[in-house]
Protein backbone atom coordinates (compact mmCIF):
# COMPACT_ATOMS: atom_id res chain seq x y z
CA UNK A 1 0.00 0.00 0.00
CA UNK A 2 1.10 3.82 -0.34
CA UNK A 3 0.42 6.42 1.87
CA UNK A 4 1.61 10.02 2.55
CA UNK A 5 2.22 11.88 5.55
CA UNK A 6 2.17 15.61 5.99
CA UNK A 7 2.63 16.17 9.85
CA UNK A 8 1.64 19.95 9.47
CA UNK A 9 -1.94 21.09 8.83
CA UNK A 10 -1.26 24.80 9.01
CA UNK A 11 1.92 26.45 9.10
CA UNK A 12 2.49 30.59 9.63
CA UNK A 13 5.73 32.25 8.16
CA UNK A 14 6.79 35.53 7.77
CA UNK A 15 7.35 36.86 4.27
CA UNK A 16 11.22 36.83 3.67
CA UNK A 17 11.27 33.82 5.80
CA UNK A 18 12.69 30.29 5.27
CA UNK A 19 9.94 27.51 4.86
CA UNK A 20 10.26 23.75 5.14
CA UNK A 21 7.00 21.56 4.47
CA UNK A 22 7.67 17.80 5.66
CA UNK A 23 6.33 14.93 3.66
CA UNK A 24 6.73 11.13 4.64
CA UNK A 25 5.71 8.79 2.54
CA UNK A 26 5.34 4.88 1.96
CA UNK A 27 5.88 2.91 -1.37
CA UNK A 28 6.78 -0.55 -1.34
CA UNK A 29 8.79 -0.32 -4.66
CA UNK A 30 11.09 2.91 -6.11
CA UNK A 31 8.59 6.05 -5.46
CA UNK A 32 7.79 8.90 -7.76
CA UNK A 33 7.45 11.81 -5.14
CA UNK A 34 5.60 15.51 -6.37
CA UNK A 35 4.69 18.10 -4.88
CA UNK A 36 1.69 20.36 -5.73
CA UNK A 37 0.15 23.81 -5.20
CA UNK A 38 -3.52 24.71 -5.22
CA UNK A 39 -4.64 28.49 -4.43
CA UNK A 40 -8.48 28.99 -2.78
CA UNK A 41 -11.05 27.81 -5.76
CA UNK A 42 -8.25 26.45 -7.94
CA UNK A 43 -6.61 23.05 -9.49
CA UNK A 44 -3.47 21.73 -8.16
CA UNK A 45 -0.30 22.92 -10.18
CA UNK A 46 2.73 20.82 -10.27
CA UNK A 47 5.75 22.67 -8.58
CA UNK A 48 8.63 19.54 -8.57
CA UNK A 49 8.92 15.73 -9.25
CA UNK A 50 11.86 13.31 -8.27
CA UNK A 51 12.18 9.98 -9.39
CA UNK A 52 15.96 9.11 -10.12
CA UNK A 53 19.05 10.75 -9.99
CA UNK A 54 20.15 13.81 -7.80
CA UNK A 55 17.97 13.74 -4.55
CA UNK A 56 17.71 17.77 -4.41
CA UNK A 57 15.41 18.85 -6.92
CA UNK A 58 14.75 22.40 -8.13
CA UNK A 59 10.73 23.49 -9.19
CA UNK A 60 9.37 26.15 -9.89
CA UNK A 61 8.77 29.39 -8.03
CA UNK A 62 11.92 29.56 -6.48
CA UNK A 63 11.34 25.75 -4.54
CA UNK A 64 13.00 22.55 -4.23
CA UNK A 65 12.25 19.59 -2.35
CA UNK A 66 15.35 16.47 -1.11
CA UNK A 67 14.99 13.36 -1.16
CA UNK A 68 15.87 11.23 1.77
CA UNK A 69 15.42 7.36 1.17
CA UNK A 70 16.95 6.61 4.51
CA UNK A 71 14.06 8.52 6.22
CA UNK A 72 11.29 7.90 3.63
CA UNK A 73 10.76 11.82 3.23
CA UNK A 74 10.77 14.45 0.40
CA UNK A 75 10.49 17.60 1.94
CA UNK A 76 9.80 20.71 0.41
CA UNK A 77 12.13 24.06 0.75
CA UNK A 78 12.03 27.28 -0.20
CA UNK A 79 14.91 30.26 1.01
CA UNK A 80 12.56 33.24 1.42
CA UNK A 81 8.38 32.90 1.24
CA UNK A 82 6.93 35.70 -1.09
CA UNK A 83 3.02 36.95 0.03
CA UNK A 84 2.00 35.15 -3.55
CA UNK A 85 3.18 31.16 -1.77
CA UNK A 86 0.41 31.61 0.60
CA UNK A 87 -1.85 28.42 -0.39
CA UNK A 88 -1.98 24.77 0.31
CA UNK A 89 0.63 22.45 -0.25
CA UNK A 90 0.50 18.68 -1.30
CA UNK A 91 2.99 16.08 -1.32
CA UNK A 92 2.53 12.72 -3.66
CA UNK A 93 3.60 9.13 -4.19
CA UNK A 94 3.08 6.72 -7.22
CA UNK A 95 4.93 4.21 -8.66
CA UNK A 96 5.87 3.21 -12.57
CA UNK A 97 2.75 0.96 -14.12
CA UNK A 98 0.96 2.37 -11.38
CA UNK A 99 -1.10 4.83 -13.06
CA UNK A 100 -2.59 6.85 -9.91
CA UNK A 101 -1.30 8.92 -7.12
CA UNK A 102 -1.47 9.17 -3.42
CA UNK A 103 -2.09 12.38 -1.65
CA UNK A 104 -1.48 13.51 1.63
CA UNK A 105 -4.04 15.59 3.39
CA UNK A 106 -1.99 18.75 2.59
CA UNK A 107 -0.59 21.88 4.84
CA UNK A 108 -1.82 25.14 4.93
CA UNK A 109 0.63 27.77 4.53
CA UNK A 110 0.27 31.22 5.38
CA UNK A 111 1.92 34.25 4.74
CA UNK A 112 2.20 36.98 7.48
CA UNK A 113 3.95 40.90 6.71
CA UNK B 1 -1.62 26.27 -25.64
CA UNK B 2 -4.37 25.82 -23.47
CA UNK B 3 -5.12 24.21 -20.05
CA UNK B 4 -7.45 21.68 -18.90
CA UNK B 5 -10.76 22.25 -19.11
CA UNK B 6 -13.61 21.10 -16.93
CA UNK B 7 -17.34 21.95 -17.63
CA UNK B 8 -19.19 23.15 -15.53
CA UNK B 9 -17.77 24.82 -12.95
CA UNK B 10 -20.44 24.71 -10.62
CA UNK B 11 -23.71 22.60 -10.66
CA UNK B 12 -26.36 21.52 -7.80
CA UNK B 13 -28.10 18.32 -7.68
CA UNK B 14 -30.89 17.02 -5.78
CA UNK B 15 -30.30 13.70 -4.05
CA UNK B 16 -31.32 10.52 -6.32
CA UNK B 17 -30.43 12.70 -9.71
CA UNK B 18 -27.32 11.38 -12.10
CA UNK B 19 -24.46 14.02 -13.22
CA UNK B 20 -22.16 13.99 -15.84
CA UNK B 21 -19.14 16.40 -15.69
CA UNK B 22 -16.97 17.10 -18.40
CA UNK B 23 -12.87 17.45 -19.26
CA UNK B 24 -11.03 18.11 -22.16
CA UNK B 25 -7.14 17.57 -21.31
CA UNK B 26 -4.44 19.48 -22.55
CA UNK B 27 -3.36 19.19 -26.60
CA UNK B 28 -1.87 15.81 -27.00
CA UNK B 29 -2.37 14.63 -23.16
CA UNK B 30 -3.64 11.13 -23.27
CA UNK B 31 -4.45 10.39 -20.13
CA UNK B 32 -6.95 11.62 -18.19
CA UNK B 33 -7.06 10.88 -14.64
CA UNK B 34 -10.07 11.79 -12.19
CA UNK B 35 -9.90 12.99 -8.10
CA UNK B 36 -12.57 13.94 -5.49
CA UNK B 37 -11.32 16.37 -3.01
CA UNK B 38 -13.19 16.74 0.15
CA UNK B 39 -12.29 18.49 3.30
CA UNK B 40 -13.05 15.03 5.42
CA UNK B 41 -10.99 12.70 2.89
CA UNK B 42 -8.86 15.04 0.81
CA UNK B 43 -7.61 13.79 -2.56
CA UNK B 44 -9.30 10.62 -3.58
CA UNK B 45 -8.52 8.84 -7.08
CA UNK B 46 -11.59 7.61 -9.27
CA UNK B 47 -10.37 6.37 -12.20
CA UNK B 48 -7.72 6.99 -15.02
CA UNK B 49 -8.26 6.64 -18.73
CA UNK B 50 -5.66 5.96 -21.26
CA UNK B 51 -6.50 5.31 -25.51
CA UNK B 52 -10.14 5.28 -24.32
CA UNK B 53 -9.54 2.47 -21.91
CA UNK B 54 -9.59 1.95 -17.97
CA UNK B 55 -6.56 1.77 -16.69
CA UNK B 56 -6.79 2.06 -13.40
CA UNK B 57 -9.84 2.71 -10.88
CA UNK B 58 -9.74 3.86 -6.75
CA UNK B 59 -12.48 2.60 -4.12
CA UNK B 60 -15.98 4.38 -5.17
CA UNK B 61 -18.79 2.59 -5.36
CA UNK B 62 -20.14 1.90 -8.74
CA UNK B 63 -22.26 4.56 -9.51
CA UNK B 64 -18.99 6.21 -10.04
CA UNK B 65 -18.21 5.58 -13.77
CA UNK B 66 -16.35 7.54 -16.46
CA UNK B 67 -14.94 7.45 -20.21
CA UNK B 68 -12.57 8.63 -22.42
CA UNK B 69 -13.43 9.32 -25.82
CA UNK B 70 -10.97 9.64 -29.32
CA UNK B 71 -10.06 12.92 -28.89
CA UNK B 72 -9.27 12.29 -25.22
CA UNK B 73 -11.68 14.30 -23.51
CA UNK B 74 -13.05 12.38 -20.66
CA UNK B 75 -16.59 12.13 -19.13
CA UNK B 76 -17.50 11.04 -15.21
CA UNK B 77 -20.93 10.36 -14.36
CA UNK B 78 -22.45 10.05 -10.82
CA UNK B 79 -25.48 8.12 -10.48
CA UNK B 80 -28.26 8.22 -7.64
CA UNK B 81 -26.30 11.07 -6.08
CA UNK B 82 -25.89 11.05 -2.47
CA UNK B 83 -25.15 14.05 -0.16
CA UNK B 84 -21.87 12.61 0.86
CA UNK B 85 -20.68 13.34 -2.94
CA UNK B 86 -20.71 16.87 -2.63
CA UNK B 87 -16.93 17.52 -3.52
CA UNK B 88 -14.62 19.23 -5.74
CA UNK B 89 -14.21 16.88 -8.78
CA UNK B 90 -10.52 17.49 -10.89
CA UNK B 91 -9.38 16.34 -13.86
CA UNK B 92 -5.60 15.99 -14.44
CA UNK B 93 -4.24 14.94 -17.82
CA UNK B 94 -0.78 13.90 -18.67
CA UNK B 95 1.28 12.99 -21.75
CA UNK B 96 0.83 9.21 -21.44
CA UNK B 97 1.82 8.02 -17.45
CA UNK B 98 0.21 9.52 -14.26
CA UNK B 99 3.86 9.89 -13.39
CA UNK B 100 4.58 12.18 -15.95
CA UNK B 101 2.87 14.66 -14.00
CA UNK B 102 -0.41 15.96 -14.10
CA UNK B 103 -1.70 19.07 -15.38
CA UNK B 104 -4.84 20.15 -13.10
CA UNK B 105 -7.51 21.51 -14.54
CA UNK B 106 -9.39 24.01 -12.35
CA UNK B 107 -12.46 21.21 -11.09
CA UNK B 108 -16.23 21.41 -10.87
CA UNK B 109 -17.86 22.18 -7.58
CA UNK B 110 -20.70 19.66 -6.82
CA UNK B 111 -23.41 20.41 -4.53
CA UNK B 112 -25.66 17.48 -3.76
CA UNK B 113 -29.19 18.80 -1.56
Amino acid sequence: AQSVTQPDIHITVSEGASLELRCNYSYGATPYLFWYVQSPGQGLQLLLKYFSGDTLVQGIKGFEAEFKRSQSSFNLRKPSVHWSDAAEYFCAVGGFGNEKLTFGTGTRLTIIP
Amino acid sequence: KAGVTQTPRYLIKTRGQQVTLSCSPISGHRSVSWYQQTPGQGLQFLFEYFSETQRNKGNFPGRFSGRQFSNSRSEMNVSTLELGDSALYLCASSAQRAMDGYTFGSGTRLTVV
